[in-house]
């Protein structure tokens, strides 16, 4: 099936510096994404996606970027928070959601 | 905001009885889905649901589990006979019109096998 994986399990930042959670798939057909935020004991929550018609998305706090030469998603948090720790998963969701095992952020005070 | 919503939030289970998860998707969303976490590791696709029936399932979702839509609202998840490698947490989830669409997970519901 599809591999939708992620390159580092743990990112440590402090509180304001800005955090990037990278993301490699292997499917060229992939042409939508999304991104979730998991905090402990919760579901998964949804932040962000982006279609393959696009290089680029930005909400609040948070941008996509999504290189499709390389396969390569990465997602930035802005200003990052404490409220931001949580581990967070790129997914690939045609048909089924296949998760990444996500990267887990923590954020320092 | 609408909420997919699961019960209980805990279910411990004596090994070999059967168990019923439940869910309550968002009320205009099609698409239903099950996955389940065992602690410490990635989420899993367990089955997608439309229109009334399985419209995929992976290797994990085998003959002791089945999922119903008994009423216009509870998505269930049974597992027919549990075993201790059960233990996990389960997690519901919905989309709306288009498949291709973010899911919306609910808590999810903690399954204990003893």
């Amino acid at each position: 099936g599809e591999n939708v994986g992620l390159h580092l399990p743990t990112l440590s930042v402090q509180e304001g510096d800005n955090s990037i959670i990278n993301c490699a798939y292997s499917n060229s057909a992939s042409d939508y994404f999304i991104w979730y935020k998991q905090e402990s004991g919760k579901g998964p929550q949804f932040i962000i996606d982006i279609r393959s018609n696009m290089d680029k998305r930005q909400g609040q706090r948070v941008t996509v970027l999504l290189n499709k030469t390389v396969k390569h998603l990465s997602l930035q948090i802005a200003a990052t928070q404490p409220g931001d720790s949580a581990v967070y998963f790129c997914a690939d969701p045609r048909r089924a959601l296949t998760f990444g095992s996500g990267t887990r952020l923590q954020v320092q005070p | 905001e609408p909420e997919v919503t699961q019960t209980p939030s805990h279910q411990v289970t004596q090994m070999g009885q059967e168990v019923i998860l439940r869910c309550v998707p968002i009320s205009n969303h099609l698409y239903f889905y099950w996955y389940r976490q065992i602690l410490g590791q990635k989420v899993e696709f367990l089955v997608s649901f439309y229109n009334n029936e399985i419209s995929e399932k992976s290797e994990i979702f085998d003959d002791q589990f089945s999922v119903e839509r008994p009423d216009g609202s509870n998505f269930t998840l049974k597992i027919r006979s549990t075993k201790l490698e059960d233990s996990a947490m389960y997690f519901c989830a919905s989309t709306g019109q288009d498949s291709n669409q973010p899911q919306h997970f609910g808590d999810g519901t903690r399954l204990s096998i003893l």
